[in-house]
């Protein structure tokens, strides 16, 4: 079962920023949230992924809060192309299989 | 990042044929490698595990005589579905890990209809 819930979709206006939540209220210490996104028709790509502190790189940002047990993706400028299922794992690190959730489908407005 | 191809991207196929599909880690040797699939509006599905030069791992409910997987080198892996049914009809999705980093990098899908 997977480990997080996120809310099965979202609109975001094109051009506005994207946030999509997640909660994770049982991960452990060890364990990393990743994120995922999957545009339709094709294998899922990889986003971006944290233990406590926050991250950005060239996709997205990452905020972890304090006790770790909600996340939220952040997409500074969101387009068209952005458009897909955002899927919030919880992982013990490169040894643990992925096991995907529902994930929330993320539709941009132009 | 990492490329994962697939191969072939789509396959149409008689019932009672079997299929195989090739999954290539194509710049980095990828010790595991995952098999997914996904019926439609659906989330992946984790079929099996696969690592270099070992025996498959299946998930619970998976017909490991079914859907046969091969991981005979670094780069590698492949799935054939046996004896195929319209049921087996499905986008089927893998990925790799590699032997350094924690991301696991997917391929782009074989979507397979079997008539």
């Amino acid at each position: 079962d997977a480990k997080t819930t996120q809310p099965p979709s979202m609109d975001c206006a094109e051009g506005r920023a994207a946030n999509l939540p997640c909660n994770h209220s049982t991960i452990s210490g060890n364990e990393y949230v990743y994120w995922y996104r999957q545009i339709h028709s094709q294998g899922p790509q990889y986003i971006i992924h944290g233990l406590k502190n926050n991250e950005t790189n060239e996709m997205a940002s990452l905020i972890i809060t304090e006790d770790r047990k909600s996340s939220t993706l952040i997409l500074p400028h969101a387009t068209l192309r952005d458009t897909a299922v955002y899927y919030c794992i919880v992982l013990q690190g490169r040894d643990d299989k992925i096991i995907f959730g529902k994930g929330t489908r993320l539709h941009i407005l132009p | 990042g990492a490329v994962v191809s697939q191969h072939p991207s789509r396959v149409i196929c008689k019932s009672g044929t079997s299929v195989k599909i090739e999954c290539r880690s194509l710049d980095f040797q990828a010790t595991t490698m995952f098999w997914y699939r996904q019926f439609p509006k659906k989330s992946l599905m984790l079929m099996a595990t696969s690592n270099e030069g070992s025996k498959a791992t299946y998930e619970q409910g998976v017909e490991k005589d079914k859907f046969l997987i091969n991981h005979a080198s670094l780069t590698l892996s492949t799935l054939t579905v046996t004896s195929a049914h319209p049921e087996d009809s499905s986008f089927y999705i893998c990925s790799a890990r590699g032997l350094a980093g924690d991301e696991q990098f997917f391929g782009p899908g074989t979507r397979l209809t079997v008539l």
